[in-house]
């Protein structure tokens, strides 16, 4: 079992419909969890961060930890053709030099 | 991007030449990292760097080399390139604390 599970896509959905993203993991020491976005032939941004369990919201977005399900979700309302881009989950446990462990990415499309 | 600069953004090489990427960063951040990204596979760590001269091996470090004598570069040397290492390039970098990737550009490298 990969440490980071995250749905292959591609997702195709409608401009202004509620986008739900999904990533699952299997190491319980992971306490922080982020995700990326990626522009086709850009490097991935940053676009939400975590630490620990609960919710984070920033504008259209959302990002929802549960720890116990060891599951995390980013949630995208009223889509926007802008929004169409590859979504990386990320996750590290704590400790100075410990790395992320991404999922493969998702892609989606917000069709106009 | 964060202050950091990738080059070349593309190179196309032989089959057994050396390569050389080059990732530099202003942000004089300690850690710095090398990533590929493939179609099915994702984003994966090759080597990274915490500090000068300080560096340790990734999942996918077989065929790579790194150096790291000054804070702000840190380079990624494919000893004798192969076809399989055909990839897309990340280099990013991580303040002290927290977790947060910050990502460059990219490097499109095609191995003939």
């Amino acid at each position: 079992q990969k440490e980071v599970e995250q749905d292959p896509g591609p997702l195709s959905v409608p401009e202004g419909a509620i986008v739900s993203l999904n990533c699952t993991y299997s190491n319980s020491a992971f306490q922080y969890f982020m995700w990326y976005r990626q522009y086709s032939r850009k490097g991935p941004e940053l676009l939400m961060y975590t630490y620990s369990s609960g919710n984070k919201e920033d504008g259209r977005f959302t990002a929802q930890v549960d720890k116990s399900s060891k599951y995390i979700s980013l949630f995208i309302r009223d889509s926007q053709p802008s929004d169409s881009a590859t979504y990386l989950c990320a996750m590290s446990i704590t400790g100075a030099n410990s790395k992320l462990t991404f999922g493969k990415g998702i892609t989606l499309s917000v069709r106009p | 991007d964060a202050g950091i600069t990738q080059s070349p953004r593309h190179k196309v090489t032989e089959t057994g030449t050396p390569v050389t990427l080059r990732c530099h960063q202003t942000e004089n951040h300690r850690y710095m990292y090398w990533y590929r990204q493939d179609p099915g596979h994702g984003l994966r760590l090759i080597h990274y760097s915490y500090g000068v001269k300080d560096t340790d091996k990734g999942e996918v470090s077989d065929g790579y080399s790194v150096s790291r004598s000054k804070t702000e570069d840190f380079l990624l040397t494919l000893e004798s390139a192969t076809s399989s290492q055909t990839s897309v390039y990340f280099c990013a970098i991580r303040p002290d604390r927290g977790k947060k990737l910050f990502f460059g550009s990219g490097t499109q490298l095609s191995v003939l």
